[in-house]
Protein backbone atom coordinates (compact mmCIF):
# COMPACT_ATOMS: atom_id res chain seq x y z
CA UNK A 1 0.00 0.00 0.00
CA UNK A 2 1.54 3.28 -1.20
CA UNK A 3 1.52 5.93 2.18
CA UNK A 4 0.23 9.54 1.38
CA UNK A 5 1.98 11.65 3.83
CA UNK A 6 1.16 15.55 3.56
CA UNK A 7 3.37 18.42 5.03
CA UNK A 8 2.84 20.68 6.84
CA UNK A 9 -0.34 19.87 8.86
CA UNK A 10 -1.50 23.13 9.41
CA UNK A 11 -1.05 25.90 7.51
CA UNK A 12 -1.24 29.50 8.65
CA UNK A 13 -1.44 32.39 5.84
CA UNK A 14 -2.92 35.43 5.43
CA UNK A 15 -5.32 36.28 2.35
CA UNK A 16 -3.08 36.82 -1.01
CA UNK A 17 0.06 34.87 0.46
CA UNK A 18 1.54 31.59 -1.53
CA UNK A 19 0.22 28.26 -0.22
CA UNK A 20 3.17 25.65 -1.42
CA UNK A 21 1.33 22.08 -0.11
CA UNK A 22 3.46 18.89 -0.10
CA UNK A 23 2.54 15.67 -0.52
CA UNK A 24 5.48 12.51 -0.29
CA UNK A 25 4.50 9.23 -1.63
CA UNK A 26 5.91 6.12 0.33
CA UNK A 27 6.84 4.36 -3.15
CA UNK A 28 6.61 6.18 -6.42
CA UNK A 29 2.95 6.77 -8.11
CA UNK A 30 2.38 5.29 -11.13
CA UNK A 31 2.16 7.64 -14.07
CA UNK A 32 1.93 10.52 -11.76
CA UNK A 33 -1.79 9.33 -10.97
CA UNK A 34 -1.88 11.71 -8.12
CA UNK A 35 -5.02 14.09 -7.31
CA UNK A 36 -5.50 16.87 -5.26
CA UNK A 37 -8.98 17.81 -3.34
CA UNK A 38 -10.52 20.56 -1.17
CA UNK A 39 -12.57 19.93 1.77
CA UNK A 40 -14.69 23.02 3.33
CA UNK A 41 -16.72 21.88 6.82
CA UNK A 42 -19.31 19.87 6.49
CA UNK A 43 -19.05 19.73 2.61
CA UNK A 44 -17.68 17.09 0.43
CA UNK A 45 -14.25 17.03 -1.04
CA UNK A 46 -13.58 18.89 -4.72
CA UNK A 47 -11.62 17.71 -7.28
CA UNK A 48 -8.85 20.37 -7.89
CA UNK A 49 -6.21 18.29 -9.88
CA UNK A 50 -5.70 15.16 -11.45
CA UNK A 51 -2.92 13.85 -13.40
CA UNK A 52 -0.48 15.27 -10.92
CA UNK A 53 -0.88 18.65 -12.70
CA UNK A 54 -4.04 19.11 -14.93
CA UNK A 55 -6.93 21.49 -13.11
CA UNK A 56 -10.19 19.87 -12.85
CA UNK A 57 -13.01 21.86 -14.93
CA UNK A 58 -13.79 25.06 -13.34
CA UNK A 59 -10.74 25.19 -11.14
CA UNK A 60 -9.17 28.64 -11.46
CA UNK A 61 -5.86 29.26 -12.51
CA UNK A 62 -4.90 30.64 -9.25
CA UNK A 63 -4.25 26.54 -8.27
CA UNK A 64 -1.41 24.28 -9.53
CA UNK A 65 -0.06 21.40 -9.07
CA UNK A 66 3.43 19.47 -9.67
CA UNK A 67 5.94 16.85 -9.21
CA UNK A 68 6.49 12.80 -10.20
CA UNK A 69 7.80 10.06 -8.81
CA UNK A 70 7.37 10.41 -4.99
CA UNK A 71 7.11 14.13 -4.17
CA UNK A 72 3.95 16.19 -5.41
CA UNK A 73 3.18 19.52 -4.65
CA UNK A 74 -0.03 21.84 -4.55
CA UNK A 75 0.54 25.99 -5.09
CA UNK A 76 -2.18 28.57 -4.48
CA UNK A 77 -0.55 31.22 -5.64
CA UNK A 78 -2.67 34.35 -4.10
CA UNK A 79 -4.85 32.80 -1.47
CA UNK A 80 -8.62 33.90 -1.99
CA UNK A 81 -11.00 33.93 1.47
CA UNK A 82 -13.18 30.79 0.08
CA UNK A 83 -9.88 28.93 -0.42
CA UNK A 84 -8.85 28.21 3.60
CA UNK A 85 -10.05 24.52 3.56
CA UNK A 86 -8.28 21.07 4.06
CA UNK A 87 -6.67 20.02 1.19
CA UNK A 88 -6.32 16.18 0.19
CA UNK A 89 -4.15 14.27 -2.07
CA UNK A 90 -5.33 10.97 -3.29
CA UNK A 91 -3.00 8.45 -5.70
CA UNK A 92 -4.73 6.32 -8.00
CA UNK A 93 -1.72 4.89 -9.72
CA UNK A 94 -2.44 1.34 -7.34
CA UNK A 95 -4.18 -1.03 -5.41
CA UNK A 96 -5.17 0.28 -2.62
CA UNK A 97 -6.16 3.80 -3.56
CA UNK A 98 -5.09 5.74 -0.72
CA UNK A 99 -5.39 9.27 0.63
CA UNK A 100 -3.14 11.80 2.50
CA UNK A 101 -4.00 12.81 6.58
CA UNK A 102 -4.65 16.24 5.05
CA UNK A 103 -3.39 19.90 5.13
CA UNK A 104 -5.26 22.19 7.07
CA UNK A 105 -5.25 26.03 5.29
CA UNK A 106 -5.94 28.36 7.97
CA UNK A 107 -6.48 32.33 8.48
CA UNK A 108 -3.26 33.90 10.18
CA UNK B 1 -26.72 19.05 -13.62
CA UNK B 2 -24.43 16.11 -12.16
CA UNK B 3 -26.23 14.86 -9.14
CA UNK B 4 -25.79 12.03 -6.39
CA UNK B 5 -27.98 11.55 -4.06
CA UNK B 6 -27.56 9.31 -1.13
CA UNK B 7 -29.85 7.67 1.64
CA UNK B 8 -29.61 4.92 3.94
CA UNK B 9 -27.61 5.71 6.51
CA UNK B 10 -28.44 6.24 10.53
CA UNK B 11 -28.09 4.46 14.33
CA UNK B 12 -26.82 0.86 14.29
CA UNK B 13 -25.84 -1.43 16.62
CA UNK B 14 -22.81 -3.53 16.37
CA UNK B 15 -22.94 -6.16 14.42
CA UNK B 16 -26.24 -4.99 12.38
CA UNK B 17 -26.72 -4.20 8.82
CA UNK B 18 -27.40 -1.33 6.66
CA UNK B 19 -28.08 -0.94 2.92
CA UNK B 20 -26.74 2.68 1.29
CA UNK B 21 -27.93 4.09 -1.98
CA UNK B 22 -26.80 6.24 -3.95
CA UNK B 23 -28.80 7.69 -7.23
CA UNK B 24 -27.33 9.37 -9.98
CA UNK B 25 -28.36 11.70 -12.40
CA UNK B 26 -27.24 14.66 -15.50
CA UNK B 27 -24.41 11.86 -17.00
CA UNK B 28 -24.45 8.67 -18.90
CA UNK B 29 -24.55 6.26 -15.66
CA UNK B 30 -23.55 2.93 -17.44
CA UNK B 31 -20.18 4.62 -18.91
CA UNK B 32 -18.84 5.26 -15.23
CA UNK B 33 -17.59 3.75 -12.30
CA UNK B 34 -18.37 4.06 -9.03
CA UNK B 35 -16.90 4.54 -6.09
CA UNK B 36 -17.39 4.82 -1.99
CA UNK B 37 -15.50 6.68 -0.40
CA UNK B 38 -15.63 7.22 4.15
CA UNK B 39 -14.91 10.02 6.56
CA UNK B 40 -14.86 9.10 10.29
CA UNK B 41 -15.94 12.28 12.04
CA UNK B 42 -12.83 14.52 12.48
CA UNK B 43 -10.91 12.37 10.54
CA UNK B 44 -9.56 11.97 6.97
CA UNK B 45 -10.65 10.28 3.80
CA UNK B 46 -10.32 6.59 3.53
CA UNK B 47 -11.24 4.67 0.21
CA UNK B 48 -13.58 1.80 0.82
CA UNK B 49 -14.63 0.09 -2.74
CA UNK B 50 -15.49 0.62 -6.46
CA UNK B 51 -17.44 -1.00 -8.85
CA UNK B 52 -16.72 -1.07 -12.71
CA UNK B 53 -19.10 0.52 -14.92
CA UNK B 54 -20.75 -2.81 -15.86
CA UNK B 55 -21.11 -3.79 -12.38
CA UNK B 56 -19.53 -7.08 -13.15
CA UNK B 57 -15.90 -6.12 -11.02
CA UNK B 58 -15.72 -4.35 -7.87
CA UNK B 59 -13.26 -3.79 -5.50
CA UNK B 60 -12.98 -3.60 -1.49
CA UNK B 61 -10.53 -1.79 1.10
CA UNK B 62 -8.81 -3.98 3.37
CA UNK B 63 -10.74 -3.12 6.48
CA UNK B 64 -14.08 -3.40 4.94
CA UNK B 65 -13.69 -6.87 2.53
CA UNK B 66 -15.64 -9.51 3.41
CA UNK B 67 -17.99 -7.29 5.35
CA UNK B 68 -19.29 -4.63 2.94
CA UNK B 69 -20.77 -5.44 -0.61
CA UNK B 70 -21.15 -2.77 -3.95
CA UNK B 71 -23.37 -3.37 -6.30
CA UNK B 72 -25.28 -1.27 -8.90
CA UNK B 73 -28.56 -1.07 -10.74
CA UNK B 74 -27.74 0.66 -13.91
CA UNK B 75 -31.53 0.87 -15.30
CA UNK B 76 -32.27 2.54 -11.71
CA UNK B 77 -29.40 4.65 -12.17
CA UNK B 78 -28.09 3.40 -8.36
CA UNK B 79 -25.04 2.38 -6.45
CA UNK B 80 -25.50 0.22 -3.83
CA UNK B 81 -23.14 -0.41 -0.60
CA UNK B 82 -24.32 -2.94 1.78
CA UNK B 83 -22.71 -2.84 5.39
CA UNK B 84 -22.83 -5.82 7.23
CA UNK B 85 -21.57 -6.85 10.37
CA UNK B 86 -20.77 -2.80 11.73
CA UNK B 87 -18.13 -2.58 13.97
CA UNK B 88 -17.61 1.25 15.89
CA UNK B 89 -14.71 2.05 13.79
CA UNK B 90 -17.55 2.11 10.90
CA UNK B 91 -19.00 5.23 12.01
CA UNK B 92 -17.99 7.46 9.57
CA UNK B 93 -19.83 9.97 6.42
CA UNK B 94 -20.65 7.58 3.17
CA UNK B 95 -19.84 9.39 0.21
CA UNK B 96 -20.94 8.07 -3.57
CA UNK B 97 -18.42 9.56 -5.95
CA UNK B 98 -18.28 9.33 -9.45
CA UNK B 99 -14.84 8.29 -11.62
CA UNK B 100 -13.47 11.44 -13.81
CA UNK B 101 -13.72 8.88 -16.38
CA UNK B 102 -12.53 5.36 -17.12
CA UNK B 103 -9.57 3.99 -15.88
CA UNK B 104 -9.16 7.49 -14.18
CA UNK B 105 -10.17 7.18 -10.28
CA UNK B 106 -10.07 10.15 -8.95
CA UNK B 107 -13.53 11.71 -8.53
CA UNK B 108 -14.99 14.76 -10.04
CA UNK B 109 -18.45 14.42 -8.43
CA UNK B 110 -19.51 13.57 -4.87
CA UNK B 111 -22.86 12.75 -3.31
CA UNK B 112 -23.60 14.90 -0.39
CA UNK B 113 -22.83 12.09 2.06
CA UNK B 114 -24.42 9.83 4.17
CA UNK B 115 -23.69 9.10 8.02
CA UNK B 116 -23.37 5.66 9.88
CA UNK B 117 -23.20 5.71 13.36
CA UNK B 118 -22.72 2.32 14.94
CA UNK B 119 -23.33 2.49 18.63
CA UNK B 120 -25.47 0.11 21.34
Amino acid sequence: EIVLTQSPGTLSLSPGERATLSCRASQSVSSSRLAWYQQKPGQAPRLLIYGASSRATGIPDRFSGGGSGTDFTLTISRLEPEDFAVYYCQQYGSSPLTFGQGTKVEIK
Amino acid sequence: EVQLLESGGGLVQPGGSLRLSCVASGFTFTNYAMTWVRQAPGKGLEWVSAISEGGDITFYADSVKGRFTTSRDNSKHTVYLQINSLRAEDTAVYYCAKNLRSGIACYDYWGQGSLVTVSS
